[in-house]
């Protein structure tokens, strides 16, 4: 049983440009969340997508920005790109709220030179 | 506002020592409590939870039990082994409409031979 898969796994962009992540979820769930994780800190939430609108959002600009398909999948993007914005990138899915835990994916490691 | 608090690392113990990794958390009502450990290049891994107070979580040797009078859960293990080097995240999610999961800063932990 696959569990979340993210694409791609590094991405290397320069300022300015414009990104879009990839995430799938564990089969069954329908739940999806993406957190940014800098260097050295905890995950920060982004925001979570249920029934392909965004559920609640965490304090991140407009610059960001997701979408989930009717396959559950799902997109995060951020444009305008910003040094500020190297980090890892977790995608994270659930089936429904979470309290039995999200199951993450290994991330997408974003550098913005 | 719900948060977290973990002891900073790293954590350098030698294999067969006893670990403990303290969190408190701050928060209205009665959270769900997460563990997670993060091994080098991979995303999050559930390790254990506890959704009431005096829950304990278990599981691969590692414990900790959901103190609501001292609002803390802190992680122990009774021998480590060098397998268990990793950073160790504490995480709540709240009882309120939140759906998001808030982390501590991370605690890494370094077992010796």
């Amino acid at each position: 049983d696959a569990g979340v898969t993210q694409s791609p796994t590094h991405l290397i962009k320069t300022r300015g440009q414009q990104v879009t992540l990839r995430c799938s979820p564990k089969s069954g769930h329908d739940t999806v969340s993406w957190y940014q994780q800098a260097l050295g800190q905890g995950p920060q939430f982004i925001f979570q997508y249920y029934e392909e609108e965004e559920r609640q959002r965490g304090n991140f600009p407009d610059r960001f920005s997701g979408h989930q398909f009717p396959n559950y999948s799902s997109e995060l993007n951020v444009n305008a790109l910003l040094l500020g914005d190297s980090a890892l990138y977790l995608c994270a899915s659930s089936l429904g709220r979470v309290d039995y835990g999200y199951t993450f994916g290994s991330g997408t490691r974003l550098t913005v030179v | 506002g719900n948060s977290v608090t973990q002891m900073e690392g790293p954590v350098t113990l030698s294999e067969e020592a006893f670990l403990t990794i303290n969190c408190t958390y701050t928060a209205t009502g009665y959270p769900s409590l997460f563990w997670y450990v993060q091994y080098p290049g991979e995303g999050l891994q559930l390790l254990l939870k506890a959704t009431k107070a005096d829950d304990k979580g278990s599981n691969k040797g590692f414990e900790a039990t959901y103190r609501k009078e001292t609002t803390s859960f802190h992680l122990e293990k009774g021998s480590v082994q060098v397998s268990d080097s990793a950073v160790y995240f504490c995480a709540l999610l709240g009882m309120d409409s939140s759906y998001k999961l808030i982390f501590g800063s991370g605690t890494r932990l370094l077992v010796r031979p």
